[in-house]
């Protein structure tokens, strides 16, 4: 089945720091690659995404890039702000499965100190 | 106005109760779901409705029934609670059950059952 696995966190960085965080994933055919959010005490928000092979989203500084050839969707940020510290989520959706919703990594703790 | 909502925010009760969650979305969207996160994060789909008809019914014990009145509402009933449901509940919404569709998440449900 689809999964995703994601690194270990917490991650502690310096504000202005680079962040990577690492995403692999495994599914059947050409999933859609996510990045999600969540704030302390809300709710996940969609970050970025790609739908196809060497795709790559951005939003808020934040970059990821799909690699068929490693099964990697690596999130990165070039300077990271204390407004950044959040969990972070890597996920999936099967291209060819309707009815499956989003499979999510168990999430990456990021806290930024000023 | 709030594009998903979900009440209460905070839960706590005792074990062998029975309580709801409510949800509410104002999109305009067919598909709705109801999310678990445990206590490290890990987020996992219980239930997925298109339209009022559920779509899916992950390995969730039959305690927990989704109620969908309209398409616009998915509730979540659970009998009989154990000290294992204490989580964070979510809901969210989609357009439809296309897989690239974006998610909008409610601010979570805090269940502690003692």
């Amino acid at each position: 089945g689809n999964s995703v696995t994601q690194m270990e966190g917490p991650v502690t960085l310096s504000e202005e720091a680079f962040l990577t965080i690492n995403c692999t994933y495994t599914a059947t055919g050409y999933p859609s690659l996510f990045w999600y959010v969540q704030y302390p005490g809300e709710g996940l928000q969609l970050l970025l995404k790609a739908t196809k092979a060497d795709d790559k989203g951005s939003n808020k500084g934040f970059e990821a890039t799909y690699r068929k050839e490693t099964t990697s969707f690596h999130l990165e940020k070039g300077s990271v702000q204390v407004s950044d510290s959040a969990v972070y989520f890597c996920a999936l959706s099967g291209r060819n499965s309707g009815n499956t919703p989003l499979v999510f990594g168990k999430g990456t703790r990021l806290s930024v100190i000023a | 106005d709030t594009a998903v909502s979900q009440t209460p925010k905070y839960l706590v009760t005792q074990m062998g109760n029975d309580k709801s969650i409510k949800c509410e979305q104002n999109l305009g969207h067919d598909t709705m779901y109801w999310y678990k996160q445990d206590s490290k994060k890990f987020l996992k789909i219980m239930f997925s409705y298109n339209n009022k008809e559920l779509i899916i019914n992950e390995t969730v014990p039959n305690r927990f029934s989704p109620k969908s009145p309209d398409k616009a509402h998915l509730n979540l009933h659970i009998n009989s609670l154990e000290l294992g449901d204490s989580a964070v509940y979510f809901c969210a919404s989609s357009q439809d059950r296309t897989p690239n569709e974006k998610l909008f998440f409610g601010s979570g449900t805090q269940l502690s059952v003692l």
